[in-house]
């Protein structure tokens, strides 16, 4: 069993709807999951952190985290085309400072 | 804040030789920074974890004598692929945070694109 685990995708929303993406993770003593969002050739940049269970909302991003259920969310609300991108899940596992990542959702935001 | 550099962004080089990567956080110390590498289409696989003033960690499989790690300094880490081979080639990225930020995200670097010939 992976580590972290993402629908790879690719998932396509149409503009103005909203996109979610999914993922779980092994390792119930996890503290600290993040979504990074990587446009094509470049570096990931973090989009949302959440740490406790519950919604966490920034902007149109929405993080869920539900540690019951080792499951990880990202919903985006209004989708733009500028958001089409590899959405990636990352979780830091207990005692540890490294993040371990997912394999990434691809996400097509159709005008 | 929180600003990692990684040059160079790109560099090719010849079957055999080797290739040092720079990573600097430009406005923060890190005693920990992380060197990553991603194949086309695949998600980050950490490589090693670089400790300042000690030695890296490496993720299994990874061969040490291949990927030196050097962190000499708290704001500076450097990766250099020795004896490189095409299947080296690949995107290497590094990333670190404030030691004040524990509970918050990593940084990344812009990434390094490697080929190898």
């Amino acid at each position: 069993q992976k580590e972290v685990e993402q629908n790879s995708g690719p998932l396509s929303v149409p503009e103005g709807a909203i996109a979610s993406l999914n993922c779980t993770y092994s390792d119930r003593g996890s503290q600290s999951f993040f979504w990074y969002r990587q446009y094509s050739g470049k570096s990931p940049e973090l989009i949302m952190s959440i740490y406790s269970n519950g919604d966490k909302e920034d902007g149109r991003f929405t993080a869920q985290l539900n540690k019951a259920s080792q499951y990880v969310s990202l919903l985006i609300r209004d989708s733009q085309p500028s958001d089409s991108a590899t959405y990636l899940c990352a979780v830091t596992p207990q005692g540890a400072q490294k993040l371990v990542f997912g394999q990434g959702t691809r996400l097509t935001i159709n005008p | 804040g929180a600003v990692v550099s990684q040059h160079p962004s790109r560099v090719i080089c010849k079957s055999g030789t080797s290739v040092k990567i720079e990573c600097r956080s430009l406005d923060f110390q890190a005693t920990t920074m992380f060197w990553y590498r991603q194949f086309p289409k695949k998600s980050l696989m950490l490589m090693a974890t670089s400790n300042e003033g000690s030695k890296a960690t490496y993720e299994q499989g990874v061969e040490k004598d291949k990927f030196l790690i050097n962190h000499a300094s708290l704001t500076l880490s450097t990766l250099t692929v020795t004896s490189a081979h095409p299947e080296d080639s690949s995107f290497y990225i590094c990333s670190a945070r404030p030691r004040e930020m524990e509970r918050y995200g990593y940084t990344f670097g812009s990434g390094t694109r490697l080929t190898v010939v």
